[in-house]
C-alpha cells in the first residue's frame, strides 16, 4: 500500500486559511489522494480528491505536485467546526488504509 | 459528495447476542462497500470488503464467522455482529464506493456505537 506522512497535529487562527500537508512519494500513476475529516463519534467525512489536477469544491483545496510526491488541503477561511482529525489517503476506491492523521485545532 | 446512512446509530446488547448493522448509499449505486471499525482515539481499520452479489473478503486476522456480512443489492450491505461479547464494542462504520470514468472515492456512513454489556 502506499503510504503517506502527515504532521501529528496543527493549529490555526480562526478566519485565516490553513495549508495541511501530505508526502506521499511512493504514489503510484493510478492512486488517487483522498482528503477526509473526522470529529468525535462521527464517520469520516469527504472533503477532496484529485487525481493530477489541482481541485476545488466548496469545502476545501486540493493542491497537488507537479511530481504528485506531495499535496496540501487548502481551507480557505478557518472556522471552529474544521477543529478535526484530517486524512490524507493515496489509493482507488477500493482499497482505502487509514493513517493517524492530523489533528486540527482552530483557535478563536 | 453522495451520501450513506447507517442504522442504528447505538446499540447495546448483552454479551452473547447478535447485532445487525445496515448500511445504504442513499443516492448511488455501490457494487463494493466496505466495514471498518474504530477503537477509542485510534485509526479506522478495514474489516472486510463487500461486493454485491459475492462473498465478502475479510482482512487479516477478522474472524468472518463472528462478523457476517451480506450485500444483496447496490444500496444495502449489512454488518452481524454473532454472539457479541465486551470485546467487541466498538464504533463500526461502512463505506460505499462510487466508481466510474470520472472518479474513484469512498464515502461513509455516520457510523454505529455498539456496546456489549
Amino acid at each position: 500500500d502506499a503510504k503517506t506522512t502527515q504532521p501529528n497535529s496543527m493549529e490555526s487562527n480562526e478566519e485565516e486559511p490553513v495549508h495541511l500537508p501530505c508526502n506521499h512519494s511512493t504514489i503510484s500513476g493510478t492512486d488517487y489522494i483522498h482528503w477526509y475529516r473526522q470529529l468525535p463519534s462521527q464517520g469520516p467525512e469527504y472533503v477532496i480528491h484529485g487525481l493530477t489536477s489541482n481541485v476545488n469544491n466548496r469545502m476545501a483545496s486540493l493542491a497537488i505536485a507537479e511530481d504528485r510526491k506531495s499535496s496540501t488541503l487548502i481551507l480557505h477561511r478557518a472556522t471552529l467546526r474544521d477543529a478535526a482529525v484530517y486524512y490524507c489517503i493515496l489509493g482507488r476506491g477500493n482499497d482505502m488504509r487509514f493513517g493517524a492523521g492530523t489533528r486540527l485545532t482552530v483557535k478563536p | 459528495g453522495a451520501v450513506v446512512s447507517q442504522h442504528p446509530s447505538r446499540v447495546i446488547c448483552k454479551s452473547g447476542t447478535s447485532v445487525k448493522i445496515e448500511c445504504r448509499s442513499l443516492d448511488f449505486q455501490a457494487t463494493t462497500m466496505f466495514w471498518y471499525r474504530q477503537f477509542p482515539k485510534k485509526s479506522l481499520m478495514l474489516m472486510a470488503t463487500s461486493n454485491e452479489g459475492s462473498k465478502a473478503t475479510y482482512e487479516q486476522g477478522v474472524e468472518k464467522d463472528k462478523f457476517l456480512i451480506n450485500h444483496a443489492s447496490l444500496t444495502l450491505s449489512t454488518l452481524t455482529v454473532t454472539s457479541a461479547h465486551p470485546e467487541d464494542s466498538s464504533f463500526y462504520i461502512c463505506s460505499a464506493r462510487e466508481w466510474d470514468l470520472s472518479t474513484d472515492t469512498q464515502y461513509f456512513g455516520p457510523g454505529t456505537r455498539l456496546t456489549v454489556l
